[in-house]
C-alpha cells in the first residue's frame, strides 16, 4: 500500500533561518504532492503543492522541490518567523485518488 | 457553503453509545474524505467518496465504523458502541474532483472533536 516517511519529527530553528523537511513515498504512480499547515486546534490547511510533471515551485518564502526518480519531496521555508511555528503534513496521492499523510514536523521558530 | 462544515464542534459521550457526526463538503465539491487526527498525531485516512463510485472504506479500523453520503453531498460518520480509542478530532474534507485531477486541492473542516468516557 501507500507509505510515506517524514523527517525531522521535530524542528527547531532560529527566526530567520531556513527550514527544511522532506518526505519519502513508495507508490511510483504518486502524481500530487500537497503540504499542509496545521496550527494548534486548528484545521490543516494547504500551503503549496506541486503535481508530478514540475520539479519545483516557489510562492513567496515558501517552495517544494521534487525527486521523482529517488521518490521525495521536500518543503523549504527561507526567511522564518514565528507565525511559521506549527505542524507540517507531506501527502500524497496514490491509486485511487485517496490522498495518505505523513506523520507531521513540528516547527518550532524561536526568537 | 463558503468552506466545509461539520457537526457536532465538540461530543463527549459514554462508552457504548452510538455517535453520529456530519460533514457538509463545499458546495459543488464531488469528493468527500473523512481523516480522523488523534492528539498530537498524524492524519489517518478513514473513507473517500468521489461522485457515484463505491466509496473507498480502506481507512476503516473496524465494523464499528461506517460512512453514508446521501445525494452526492452531505456526508455522516456513524460509529456504533464507541470505546474509549475511538475518541479523537474526525475531519472532513472535500476537493472539487479527485485529488488526482489537475487543479483540485482538498480543503478541511473545523473538525469534530470526540470524547468518549
Amino acid at each position: 500500500g501507500e507509505n510515506v516517511e517524514q523527517h525531522p519529527s521535530t524542528l527547531s530553528v532560529q527566526e530567520g533561518d531556513s527550514a527544511v523537511i522532506k518526505c519519502t513515498y513508495s507508490d511510483s504512480a504518486s502524481n500530487y504532492f500537497p503540504w499542509y499547515k496545521q496550527e494548534l486546534g486548528k484545521r490543516p490547511q494547504l500551503i503549496i503543492d506541486i503535481r508530478s510533471n514540475v520539479g519545483e515551485k516557489k510562492d513567496q518564502r515558501i517552495a517544494v522541490t521534487l525527486n521523482k526518480t529517488a521518490k521525495h519531496f521536500s518543503l523549504h521555508i527561507t526567511e522564518t518567523q514565528p507565525e511559521d511555528s506549527a505542524v507540517y503534513f507531506c501527502a500524497f496521492t496514490g491509486g485511487g485518488n485517496k490522498l495518505t499523510f505523513g506523520t507531521g514536523t513540528q516547527l518550532k521558530v524561536e526568537l | 457553503g463558503a468552506g466545509v462544515s461539520q457537526s457536532p464542534s465538540n461530543k463527549v459521550t459514554e462508552k457504548g453509545k452510538d455517535v453520529e457526526l456530519r460533514c457538509d463538503p463545499i458546495s459543488g465539491h464531488t469528493a468527500l474524505y473523512w481523516y480522523r487526527q488523534s492528539l498530537g498525531q498524524g492524519l489517518e485516512f478513514l473513507i473517500y467518496f468521489q461522485g457515484n463510485s463505491a466509496p473507498d472504506k480502506s481507512g476503516l479500523p473496524s465494523d464499528r465504523f461506517s460512512a453514508e453520503r446521501t445525494g452526492g453531498s452531505v456526508s455522516t460518520l456513524t460509529i456504533q458502541r464507541t470505546q474509549q480509542e475511538d475518541s479523537a478530532v474526525y475531519l472532513c474534507a472535500s476537493s472539487l474532483a479527485g485529488t488526482g485531477v489537475a487543479g483540485n486541492t482538498i480543503y478541511f473542516g473545523e473538525g469534530s472533536w470526540l470524547t468518549v468516557v
